[in-house]
């Protein structure tokens, strides 16, 4: 089974709307990290978010939150007042062990976001 | 440096040559990853150091590639005998052990194996 599921290869927003990115995961550990990951066209990957799989409240930085239900697993990543330069790739990704700390980053294969001016 | 630093950010290489690949992560972070991303793709796990622990290989797709960490630092991936199916990104990331750190990951290396 897949460690992590995106089961939109592209979405289209228009701009200064919010939009929400889908990630479901799986996973018998208890403690476990998620993680979302932004890849502009230039390539490079930029952390955005973290939610451990212990806390109460959701993750919030800046435009970008986490809507995380624990018991659907899933980890959706809400984008609020999206931006012409929100246009990229989005990762998942969920580190296990307590609080995200086993070897492997399990990667989803992403959604490809447009905004739309 | 303040981030993790790839080179070379481009290499083209004929098949049957062997290619080095170079990592240098950042300071303080024990932890390194090395991924593969191929065109459109999502990240495909290669292999995984964690301090002076034994690396996780588990992802590596033949006996042509290999990796190692000198002195738990920078970190050479070797790719043996190229073949057309290994262009693709090469991508590198660090982070700390401790639960909650992101990986942190350098600009990648373009190989191209004509």
């Amino acid at each position: 089974a897949q460690k992590i599921t995106q089961t939109q290869p592209g979405m289209f927003v228009q701009e200064k709307e919010a939009v929400t990115l889908d990630c479901t995961y799986d996973t018998s550990d208890p403690s476990y990290g998620l993680f979302w990951y932004k890849q502009p066209s230039s390539g490079e990957m930029i952390f955005l978010i973290y939610q451990g799989s212990y806390d109460q409240q959701n993750a919030t930085e800046g435009r970008y939150s986490l809507n995380f239900q624990k018991a659907r697993k899933s980890a959706n990543l809400v984008i609020s007042a999206s931006q012409l330069g929100d246009s990229a790739m989005y990762f998942c990704a969920m580190r296990e062990g307590p609080g995200g700390t086993g070897n492997q980053f399990y990667f989803g294969t992403g959604t490809s976001l447009t905004v739309i001016p | 440096g303040a981030g993790v630093s790839q080179s070379p950010s481009n290499k083209v290489t004929e098949k049957g040559k062997d290619v080095e690949l170079r990592c240098d992560p950042i300071s303080g972070h024990t932890a390194l990853y090395w991924y593969r991303q191929s065109l459109g793709q999502g990240l495909e796990f290669l292999i995984y150091f964690q301090g002076n622990s034994a690396p996780d290989k588990s992802g590596l797709p033949s006996d042509r590639f290999s990796a190692e960490r000198t002195g738990g630092s920078v970190s050479t991936l070797t790719i043996q005998r190229t073949q057309q199916e290994d262009s693709a990104v090469y991508l590198c990331a660090s982070s700390r052990p401790a639960g909650g750190s992101p990986l942190h990951f350098g600009n990648g290396t373009r190989l191209t194996v004509t």
